[in-house]
């Protein structure tokens, strides 16, 4: 059973536009939530988290938004730049306890055209 | 030098060949992890250890084992490899305070 679901594979924009990335959890025990992104060849980084007493996160042109209720997440990415072109992971965890074990999804490829 | 560095980067090996895949840290971490990346199947846990002492299996353990040798090593071996283990394999750490993982660059590795 999937607990993180990302049911985008892919999204395509075009450079300076905005891009939203998408993220569905079921597991009402996550109140942790964490964004990665994945060049080729290389391991994952991350990029921004969330915790769920928040609503919404911003690091520069990057920002989550956590809806609990639709157990819903997204991450938004103004102005996109072809840079940004990766596969984002969505992450989250029960930090109960400071387990910190992340369930990731399965991973958005996002191209930024120029 | 990487903070969290793999080793072998690239492997090809025969089915029911050993293998071991070694991981080191200077990040000065207790939690290890090691991650299997398939395609379209995004990251799974195969096993994850929160310190020397401390061994825990993921998501997907079976077909595989785990070393802690220190702090700052972890291993994964798959004792009798085979075809459907060819993925990407990663190693991470993390730092208890903030849950953030910090991943390795990486092992391929393909059974024939």
């Amino acid at each position: 059973d999937q607990q993180v679901k990302q049911n985008s594979p892919s999204l395509s924009v075009q450079e300076g536009r905005i891009s939203i990335l998408n993220c569905d959890y079921t597991n009402s025990m996550f109140d942790y939530f964490l964004w990665y992104k994945k060049y080729p060849a290389e391991g994952p980084t991350f990029l921004i988290s969330i915790s769920s007493i928040k609503d919404k996160n911003e690091d520069g042109r990057f920002t989550v938004f956590l809806n609990k209720s639709a157990k819903h997440l997204s991450l938004h990415i103004v102005p996109s730049q072809p840079g940004d072109s990766a596969v984002y992971f969505c992450a989250a965890t029960d930090s109960g306890g400071s387990n910190y074990k992340l369930t990731f999804g399965k991973g958005t490829l996002l191209t930024v055209n120029p | 030098d990487a903070d969290v560095t793999q080793t072998p980067r690239n492997r090809i090996t025969k089915t029911g060949k050993r293998i071991m895949l070694e991981c080191s840290q200077t990040k000065g971490h207790d939690r290890m992890y090691w991650y299997r990346q398939d395609p379209g199947l995004g990251l799974q846990l195969i096993y994850y250890s929160f310190d020397v002492k401390d061994i825990n299996k993921g998501e997907i353990s079976d077909g595989y084992s785990v070393s802690r040798q220190a702090q700052a090593k972890f291993s994964l071996s798959l004792e009798s490899a085979i075809p459907n283990q060819t993925a990407l394999y990663f190693c991470a750490t993390s730092d208890s305070d903030t849950g953030e993982l910090f991943f390795g660059e990486g092992s391929r590795l393909t059974v024939l």
